[in-house]
């Protein structure tokens, strides 16, 4: 999508392995958002930021760590890998919480073997 | 391409045929809804939104109702074609004023 983009878009590791998937704007909004999606469970929010160094938990942040150095990156970090963490991840970015709507990323689909 | 859900519940519909994809949502006090559109491969897109103090909003081709008495909301799509093939959601800006969203419908339009 024009704005954001994610990286890698595929990428597969082994279990206990740390894995950091990267978000990019070009669109200087303040807040960026990393959800997962998986079957029968929908969008679930990891975690999210609201500023440089500015982040908070979503629903499940368990196993999972985010920074944020500068405005136009996000990053989210999987210190030891698991099998539970294969999903399609995906990072969103917005001008305010909600009332503009949210743009989405492509995705990054990560396997652990 | 990225596999959105395996057990999504799905509509399927006739090209050219008008579509309505349905969302119950879940926080009274919620103000703002969207819906998303997101085809194989590809992140959420948005189509559109309705503030809660309208019950209806039309695009193009597209309509969002809103009963906010039983917290429904639906996606009336008109003249289905076959690139309108995709899962749909709903979005309401809940808890914290953050977006929640519901597991999606996946629609398919059969030629």
């Amino acid at each position: 999508d024009a704005g954001i983009t994610q990286s890698p878009r595929h990428k597969v590791t082994e279990t206990g392995t740390p894995v950091t998937l990267r978000c990019h704007q070009t669109e200087n909004h303040r807040y960026m958002y990393w959800y997962r999606q998986d079957p029968g469970h929908g969008l679930r929010l990891i975690h999210y930021s609201y500023g440089v160094k500015d982040t908070d938990k979503g629903e499940v942040s368990d196993g999972y760590s985010v920074s944020r150095s500068k405005t136009e990156d996000f990053l989210l970090t999987l210190e030891s890998a698991t099998s539970s963490q294969t999903s399609v991840y995906f990072c969103a970015i917005s001008t305010d919480r909600a009332m503009d709507g949210y743009t989405f990323g492509s995705g990054t689909r990560l396997t652990v073997v | 391409g990225e596999s959105v859900g395996l057990h999504l519940p799905t509509l399927s519909v006739q090209e050219g045929d008008n579509s309505i994809i349905n969302c119950a949502y879940s926080n009274s006090a919620s103000d703002y809804f969207i819906w998303y559109k997101q085809e194989s491969g590809k992140g959420p897109q948005f189509i559109i939104d309705i503030r809660s103090n309208m019950d209806k909003r039309q695009g193009q081709r597209v309509t969002v109702l809103l009963n906010k008495t039983v917290k429904h909301l639906s996606l009336q799509i008109a003249a289905t074609q076959p690139g309108d093939s995709a899962v749909y959601f709903c979005a309401e800006n809940g808890a914290g004023n953050m977006l929640t969203f519901g597991g999606g419908t996946r629609l398919m339009v059969k030629p």
